[in-house]
């Protein structure tokens, strides 16, 4: 099983939708957690962290159940903008980060 | 402030020759962090700098892998005898620290080095 899985999809849907990722995370141990972005042949950057009590940044809303073990991403009214491979991150805690293999996004007008 | 930079952009080499990659962290982040992505593939933790140590270099894919750290900021990638298989984007990012969590522990990341073994 892997440390860190992802539904690699990819998400078609049109302009305006509401979507959601789901990420499960193997080590009951880890303690921070990210959601980055990465579009097609750039470095990955921060979307938002996860907090336990969840978060909001304008459209995008991040949530963690440490009971089982996954964290969840929704993207409301979604924008042509917003096409990109969405990427789950672990860290337990320590230094090692482990990083999903990315569930892709095509927002479609 | 400027970000993460790394040096080349681009790499060809041909195989058994040897490479080296740079990263510049931004300035006053003590964790650096290497990665590689293969195609259509995730990325793979290869190894993690706290100042100038490297506490587990068990990510390293072979012994022809080596990193080192100097004066707390610049690092070097160096794969030793190239091989096809070596052939991916190597990632390098940088975190104000690395084990602290939350905001902190948030990893910025340089355009990386697209390395080709012919």
């Amino acid at each position: 099983r892997k440390e860190v899985e992802q539904d690699p999809g990819p998400f078609n849907v049109p302009e305006g939708a509401t979507v959601a990722f789901n990420c499960t995370y193997s080590n009951s141990a880890s303690q921070s957690f990210f959601w980055y972005r990465q579009d097609c042949r750039k470095e990955p950057k921060l979307l938002m962290s996860v907090y336990s009590s969840g978060n909001e940044d304008g459209r995008f809303t991040a949530q963690l159940n440490r009971a089982s073990q996954y964290i969840s991403l929704l993207i409301r009214d979604s924008k042509l903008s917003d096409s990109a491979t969405y990427l789950c991150v672990v860290k337990a805690g320590g230094f090692k980060t482990i990083f999903g293999a990315g569930t892709r996004l095509f927002v479609k007008a | 402030g400027a970000g993460v930079s790394q040096s080349p952009s681009n790499k060809v080499t041909e195989k058994g020759k040897d490479v080296e990659l740079r990263c510049d962290p931004i300035s006053g982040h003590t964790a650096l962090y290497w990665y590689r992505q293969s195609l259509g593939q995730g990325l793979e933790f290869l190894i993690y700098f706290q100042g100038n140590s490297a506490p587990d270099k068990s990510g390293l894919p072979s012994d022809r892998f080596s990193a080192e750290r100097t004066g707390g900021s610049v690092s070097t990638l160096t794969i030793q005898r190239t091989q096809q298989e070596d052939s991916a984007v190597y990632l390098c990012a940088s975190s104000l620290e690395g084990l602290a969590g939350g905001i902190r522990d948030t990893q910025y990341f340089g355009p990386g080095t697209r390395l080709t073994v012919l």
